[in-house]
């Protein structure tokens, strides 16, 4: 089925390790996002990519870094885990406005099942 | 520059009674506007988006919302709450080609019997 899979779904973390958040999606879209969920913020969108080899800051980008190397992948990295970026992480791809068959419908962003991260 | 407003972090209804959730938007340009609803521990699932056209937009489970240009406001309602829509619902906003969407904090809907 075609969407948007993100892994890992959970994962523990020491304080000061490093991780990598993996975002795949096979509906051939030209734009990628990572949002963070925390309680009573909503969501609030990290780092961003309009297409392969481009990315760019959203509203929080401070600690993560973000690779788009290959049009179907966009990578989430985090350096040095701190217990401020446990939080869930979501991944979305975005729709051309005329989109080809199997490529949902227009004007829609597509998310992931999340990943919940905890960072102690 | 975009932002959104959801009033009311939770709202409780009987079963069968009206649903309104509210949601007034913040855009320099002409907005796309967008609610998202998500179940616990799932991700997001577009309910309904308004780009350009019609103003009175109906999405998935009986929802719709209206865009009143002159009052901000993209408010979501539903005439009769069923126990399966409580969840949490969000409203977003984005400019030209919804190529970035920024959320509002979300409302906490809750049915009761």
């Amino acid at each position: 089925n075609a969407g948007v899979t993100q892994t890992p779904k959970f994962r523990v973390l020491k304080t000061g390790q490093s991780m990598t958040l993996l975002c795949a999606q096979d509906m051939n879209h030209e734009y990628m996002y990572w949002y963070r969920q925390d309680p009573g913020m909503g969501l609030r969108l990290i780092h961003y990519s309009v297409g392969e080899g481009t990315t760019a800051k959203g509203e929080v980008p401070d600690g993560y870094n973000v690779s788009r190397l290959k049009k179907q992948n966009f990578l989430l990295g985090l350096e040095s885990a701190a217990p401020s970026q446990t939080s869930v992480y979501f991944c979305a791809s975005y729709n051309t406005i005329s989109p080809r068959p199997g490529q949902g419908s227009g004007n829609t962003i597509y998310f992931g099942e999340g990943s919940w991260l905890t960072v102690v | 520059a975009q932002s959104v407003t959801q009033l009311g972090s939770h709202v409780s209804v009987s079963e069968g009674a009206l649903v309104l959730l509210r949601c007034n938007y913040s855009s320099s340009v002409p907005p796309y506007l967008f609610w998202y609803v998500q179940y616990p521990n799932q991700g997001l699932q577009l309910l309904l988006k308004y780009t350009t056209g019609a103003t009175l937009v109906k999405g998935i489970n009986g929802f719709e919302a209206e865009f009143k240009k002159s009052e901000t406001s993209f408010h979501l309602t539903k005439p009769s709450a069923h126990m399966s829509d409580a969840a949490e619902y969000f409203c977003a906003v984005s400019g030209a080609f919804a190529d970035k969407l920024i959320f509002g904090t979300g409302t906490r809907l809750q049915v009761f019997p």
